[in-house]
């Protein structure tokens, strides 16, 4: 059974920093670049991070370059998002997926980040 | 950019009959794009890529069309278990693109 699982969404004052983390099973981790998608709740979906899958090339939405940084462990088939400077306009759920051959295939259920003073 | 834009923002539909949803691209994305299910308290489940593409388990009641900027997403027969959001997501640019901001499917 493929399973990626989020966990690090906490509630943040602005400013403060958090790192999320995806933990992965049921697939070949390293067949996979992993993105991070994010939705404010009650709201629509934004792509936010994308790393190839040797973590070669990273990529990053305009409203996160330069405060978040993607990563991923293949040895422990896991991914990571650092994010620095959070701002209120960064809360949301976090899904962190799966694409091969351009097929988005798998998402986890999403961990909630709130960025509130 | 390319901007993605879904109609109906809302579209209400008795069980059993059929939902059509659109989606529009600002510039050709070709055959690359996506439809997504999202149901409350969940994550999006993808249900068509390559514009028509069923996704593994995807039941046959669900078909995609369209190329170009042009898309539609097809529910034939609606079940109870479809009335949900749906998004759909163009990846012809890389890094990947953009969703629309979703239709909701209601029951009337």
């Amino acid at each position: 059974e493929v399973q990626l699982v989020e966990s690090g969404g906490v509630v943040v004052q602005p400013g403060e920093s958090l790192r999320l983390s995806c933990e992965t099973s049921g697939f070949t981790f390293d067949d996979y670049s992993m993105h991070w998608v994010r939705q404010p709740p009650g709201k629509g979906l934004e792509w936010v991070s994308l790393i190839t899958w040797d973590g070669g090339s990273s990529f990053y939405a305009d409203s996160v370059e330069g405060r978040f940084t993607i990563s991923r462990d293949n040895s422990r088939d896991s991914l990571s998002l650092q994010m620095n400077s959070l701002t209120t306009e960064d809360t949301a759920f976090y899904y962190c997926v799966a694409e091969r051959k351009r097929i988005w295939d798998y998402w986890g259920q999403g961990t909630l980040v709130t960025v509130s003073s | 950019e390319i901007v993605m834009t879904q109609s109906p923002a809302t579209l209400s539909v008795y069980r059993g009959e059929r939902a059509t949803l659109s989606c529009r691209a600002s510039q050709t994305v070709s055959r690359n794009l996506a439809w997504y299910q999202q149901k409350p308290g969940q994550a999006p489940r993808l249900l068509i890529y390559g514009a028509f593409t069923r996704a593994t388990d995807i039941p046959a009641r669900f078909s995609g069309s369209g190329s170009g900027t042009e898309f539609t997403l097809t529910i034939s027969s609606l079940q109870s278990e479809d009335f949900a959001v749906y998004y759909c997501h163009q990846y012809n640019t890389w890094p990947p693109g953009t969703f629309g901001q979703g239709t909701k499917l209601e029951i009337k």
